[in-house]
């Protein structure tokens, strides 16, 4: 198993600016997964951080707007740029204790954007 | 392209038994997760089928047929504390996770 720490919980945001989010694992996984999660529809994956190597971004995230670092295997971050109020959303963390196809995903709290 | 479709909402009653029904159209199939996300929390696992076949785990069972690309997620005895949303999620041939939107379960007394 696997325990992350997600901060912030929540925060309200200026139109223009940029958050950065923060998520700590209790142990070294090689791969950290970030999630989008609109009120009412599914997790939807925004990028695969991989420690040492750029993350791999799925179709219709792009790095610029969501850069991401991940400097060791138990720290990742996700910075939310340029934002608008269509970023208002949950944001989580996720990691996986293997590749396998059993591997269960755990979570971090989730972290609730607000843009006004 | 990828979908898994899920009733967005149901209800029933403390002490009941509920089927939250789960299809899915996958590339690929590498097992089906159910989730328990409770609101402003982060989803926790529940159960894991990759075989056709029904798992039990208390009071939760989870039955998938993948021929029929079919799961449900079958709670016994329900309480209050049941009350949350439920995501099916399907690992595809590429090993990554899709998601269903999740089914809002309202418990009445």
């Amino acid at each position: 198993s696997a325990v992350i720490s997600q901060k912030p919980s929540r925060d309200i945001c200026q139109r223009g600016t940029s958050l950065t989010i923060q998520c700590q694992v209790d142990s070294q996984v090689t791969m950290m997964f970030w999630y989008r999660q609109q009120p009412g529809q599914s997790l939807t994956l925004i990028a695969t951080a991989n420690q040492g190597s750029e993350a791999t971004y799925e179709s219709g995230f792009v790095i610029d707007k969501f850069p991401i670092s991940r400097p060791n295997l138990t720290f990742s971050t996700l910075t939310v740029s340029n934002m608008s109020p269509e970023d208002s959303s949950i944001y989580l963390c996720s990691v996986e204790d293997s590749g396998q196809g059993a591997a269960e995903a755990f979570f971090g709290q989730g972290t609730r954007l607000t843009v006004v | 392209g990828q979908n898994i479709d899920q009733p967005t909402e149901m209800t029933a009653t403390e002490g009941a038994i509920v089927q939250i029904n789960c299809t899915y159209q996958t590339s690929g199939f590498n097992g089906l997760f159910w989730y328990q996300q409770h609101a402003g929390e982060a989803p926790t696992f529940l159960s894991y089928n990759v075989l056709d076949g029904l798992e039990e785990k208390g009071r939760f069972s989870s039955f998938l047929s993948r021929s029929k690309g079919y799961s449900y997620l079958l709670l016994k005895e329900l309480q209050m504390k049941d009350s949350a949303s439920y995501l099916c999620a399907v690992r595809d041939s590429n090993y990554q996770l899709i998601w269903g939107a999740g089914t809002k379960l309202i418990i009445k007394p």
